[in-house]
Order: structure tokens, then sequence, then C-alpha cells
């Protein structure tokens, strides 16, 4: 059993598209984490929020800790979004709690 | 521009042989974190380390040992390395606040036993 489960697993999108992918745990979490990961394997973060939203760029990422869900949104997308988008919970302590990502694919 | 740097991007090694694969920060953080990624599993945890000669199993910590005797530097030791140890393996740091900033993640190393 994961803690932390994410939809779509694997997304295709066009170019321009909104995207949505979506994360869902099932413990009390203190932050959660968004990340990103490009074919390759070096992972970058994108966002720490713990509650509302946050936006950078064509990015954004919402909060509801009530309903123990969080949503990545990309705005315009692009093929260069193409990647690995990743969500981790901070569940107690320093250690993070990661799902198995979902693959993004934008097509021109 | 901070960094968290690990010494190999890819890795063969054969069956049986003791891998060191190195990790280093430059940010002075105190956490450190040893990660492998498969398809389909996500990260797991292996090992982490709170400080200088700390070391905490994490859930997969079967065929591996650490080392921190620097604050910088966590190394992951596979004692006797095995097919089923072809991974990619994460390092990650974060300061002892990491509800604030989250983790710092090396590039990988994609290690592959024949």
């Amino acid at each position: 059993k994961n803690e932390v489960e994410q939809s779509p697993q694997n997304l295709t999108a066009q170019e321009g598209e909104f995207i949505t992918i979506n994360c869902s745990y099932s413990v009390g979490i203190s932050a959660l984490h968004w990340l990103q990961q490009h074919p390759g394997g070096g992972i970058v973060s994108l966002f720490m929020l713990s509650s509302g939203k946050k936006k950078h760029g064509r990015l954004i990422a919402t909060i509801n800790i009530q309903e123990k869900h969080s949503s990545l949104h990309i705005t315009a997308s692009h093929p260069r979004d193409s990647a690995v988008y990743i969500c981790a919970v901070l569940h107690g302590g320093n250690q993070f709690y990661f799902g198995t990502g979902t693959s993004l694919t934008v097509i021109p | 521009d901070v960094k968290v740097t690990q010494s190999s991007r890819y890795l063969v090694k054969r069956t049986g042989e003791k891998v060191f694969l190195e990790c280093v920060q430059d940010m002075d953080h105190e956490n450190m974190f040893w990660y492998r990624q498969d398809p389909g599993l996500g990260l797991r945890l292996i090992y982490f380390s709170y400080d200088v000669k700390m070391k905490e199993k994490g859930d997969i910590p079967e065929g591996y040992s650490v080392s921190r005797e620097k604050k910088e530097r966590f190394s992951l030791i596979l004692e006797s390395a095995s097919t089923n140890q072809t991974s990619m393996y994460l390092c990650a740091s974060c300061p002892s606040g990491v509800g604030n900033y989250g983790y710092t993640f090396g590039s990988g190393t994609r290690l592959t036993v024949v």
C-alpha cells in the first residue's frame, strides 16, 4: 500500500493544452513537494506547499489539506514540459514519501 | 548554485563486486538520503543520515550499507553487488527544516550489475 497515489500514471497532451496531475495521500502531512524528473534522471524541485496555492510561470500547484489532495496544473503546455512529475508528502520528521510519478508527453 | 553531486552517472559492475556510490553536497545540509528508483515503484528509501556518523535504515536496507564520516559526504556501499540491485540510485539532501525547503537531488547514478 502506498501512502501517496498519483493519477494519471501516463498522460499525453497536445501542445497548448491545459494539464492537470493529481496527488492523493492517506496520512497527515506537514508539507507536500512537487518534483520534475527529465529523461536522464535528474530531479528538480517545483513547489513545496502546505496550504493554498502557489504559482511559478505556467505551473500552478494547489493543496486541500482536508481532502488530502493536491493538483499540479500546467497552462499552455509545451513539448519541453515532457517529464515525469512526482508528488511527495512530508509525514513526520524529515522523510518524504513519494508517489510513483506521472509520465507526461506533450506532442507538438 | 547549490549542488548535490553524485560521482558517476553510469556504472557497470560485476556480480559479487563491492560497489561504492558517492554523494557530496555543498549546502551544509544536516540530512542526506539514498534512494533507488525502479519503474512502477517510485523512489524507495535505502538509508538516511541526520548527522555525521549517524545512519538510519530506510525501507529497503538489505544488501546495502552507508558511511558518513564528513557532513558533506554520504556514501552508499553495495557489499556484494547482485543483479537485482541494477537500478537508478539517487542521493538527496535537505536542511533540518525540510518542511520549508524540500529535498535537493543529485543527478542520479544508473547502476547495472552484470
